[in-house]
């Protein structure tokens, strides 16, 4: 079966970097893609990676390594406005977005 | 501006009755999807359109209907068969490119509860 695997919740501190881990084992790989989610809101697209390598979006870095089915999501300068829930998501061999549970990020002062 | 509208935010309907969920979009997306939302759950499709008239099961269609007559609009009834309705619905959009679709992109979603 299709599986992502995610930390169901990290706390970190403001100002400090966090990294969110996401593995994944699917049928196929055509893109692997990290979104945020604020409580009661839709999902806003963050990052994507289809090839190898470290992607850098400002205060945010998403990394893939495709070979060991792994990828990071890396939060720099923590803001308390970060405080929300980080979703990874695999596009599969059909074109399907496969959907980790995603990983709560707690911010404390 | 350009985006997707779902309405309305927060649903209530007495169980036994179908309800249907707006989305709209004015992105010129052709795909447009819905999923469901569970705490503690990753996002699960439902049904998803690539072209109009046209229409997919999802992993768990059971339960909903859906309809693509228009580009810009992709409404989802839960019908009385749906045993466990209340719950997160999301619909989103992409452009189709060249072997599948592209970033998705959300609506603010609809909060159904169930009485």
């Amino acid at each position: 079966g299709q599986n992502i695997d995610q930390p169901t919740e990290m706390t970190a501190t403001e100002g400090a970097i966090v990294q969110i881990n996401c593995t994944y084992q699917t049928s196929g790989f055509n893109g692997l893609f990290w979104y945020q989610q604020h409580a009661g809101e839709a999902p806003t697209f963050l990052s994507y990676n289809v090839l190898d390598g470290l992607e850098e979006k400002g205060r945010f870095s998403s990394f893939l390594s495709r070979s060991k089915g792994y990828s990071y999501l890396l939060l720099k300068e923590l803001q308390m406005k970060d405080s929300a829930s980080y979703l990874c998501a695999v596009r599969d061999s059909n074109y399907q977005l496969i959907w980790g549970a995603g990983t709560k990020l707690i911010i404390k002062p | 501006d350009g985006g997707i509208t779902q309405s309305p935010k927060y649903l209530f309907r007495k169980e036994g009755q179908n309800v249907t969920l707006s989305c709209e979009q004015n992105l010129n997306h052709d795909a447009m999807y819905w999923y469901r939302q569970d705490p503690g759950q990753g996002l699960r499709l439902i049904y998803y359109s690539q072209i109009v008239n046209d229409f997919q099961k999802g992993d768990i269609a059971e339960g909903y209907s859906v309809s693509r007559e228009k580009k810009e609009s992709f409404p989802l009834t839960v019908t009385s068969a749906q045993k466990n309705p209340t719950a997160f619905y999301l619909c989103a959009s992409s452009y189709r490119v060249a072997g599948g679709t592209d970033t998705q992109y959300f609506g603010p979603g609809t909060r159904l509860t169930v009485l």
